[in-house]
């Protein structure tokens, strides 16, 4: 199957800082989503990108497809943005060991 | 606004006993995941199905859990008989096209 490597595993930032998540995928894939995980243990889905670049109000994310990896990109972060954030790809949705988040106030 | 829903929320149980495991998943979707989150293992797929119909479901032991989707608005994961190594958070997805979106997940602490 699709090997999935985040990095980093974790992560440590002062509130309004920005920060940058990788996700390296071994193959090419069509399905490419980013997910965060709160603390509460709820996935939500954050972008479905195989390719390109999309934004959501503080958060972006851009897929390479040629070089296998996906950027997810944090800005101004928030105490409410602590979680681990999960890439997942293939139909399968082969998921990565995830990047562990703590927002500092 | 359109969740998935998962019952029970938490269950505990005894070695050897049979737990099911209720989704519903959001109106219009085609597709159904069944994962399993443990500290070790991380995300693991279990089954996958399309349109109702399982297409992948290598990731589950065959010899105790079972999957099925008996109308569009069910999915259940059976566990027959259960052991302590089946604790974990079972999170069932569904979605449309390319986009899956995940119930609460059900807490299973098997003693």
């Amino acid at each position: 199957g699709i090997q999935v490597e985040q990095s980093p595993p974790d992560l440590i930032l002062q509130e309004g800082a920005n920060s940058t998540l990788r996700c390296n995928f071994s193959d090419s894939v069509n399905n490419l989503q980013w997910f965060h995980q709160n603390p509460w243990g709820q996935l939500i889905n954050l972008f479905y990108i195989p390719s390109g670049t999309k934004q959501n109000g503080r958060l972006s994310a851009t897929t390479v497809a040629t070089e296998r990896y996906s950027l997810l990109y944090i800005s101004s972060s928030q105490t409410t943005d602590s979680g681990v954030y999960f890439c997942a790809v293939d139909y399968k949705l082969s998921f990565g060991a995830g990047t562990t988040v703590t927002v500092r106030a | 606004d359109a969740r998935v829903t998962q019952t029970p929320r938490h269950k505990v149980t005894e070695m050897g006993q049979e737990v099911t495991m209720r989704c519903q998943p959001i109106l219009g979707h085609n597709t159904v995941f069944w994962y399993r989150q443990t500290m070790m293992q991380g995300l693991e797929l279990l089954a996958y199905f399309r349109n109702r119909a399982p297409l992948d479901d290598s990731g589950m032991p065959k010899d105790r859990f079972s999957a099925e989707m008996p109308d569009a608005t069910l999915a259940t994961l059976k566990i027959q008989p259960s052991e302590p190594r089946d604790s974990a958070v079972y999170f069932c997805a569904s979605g449309f096209r390319s986009s899956q979106y995940f119930g609460p997940g059900t807490r299973l602490t098997v003693l």
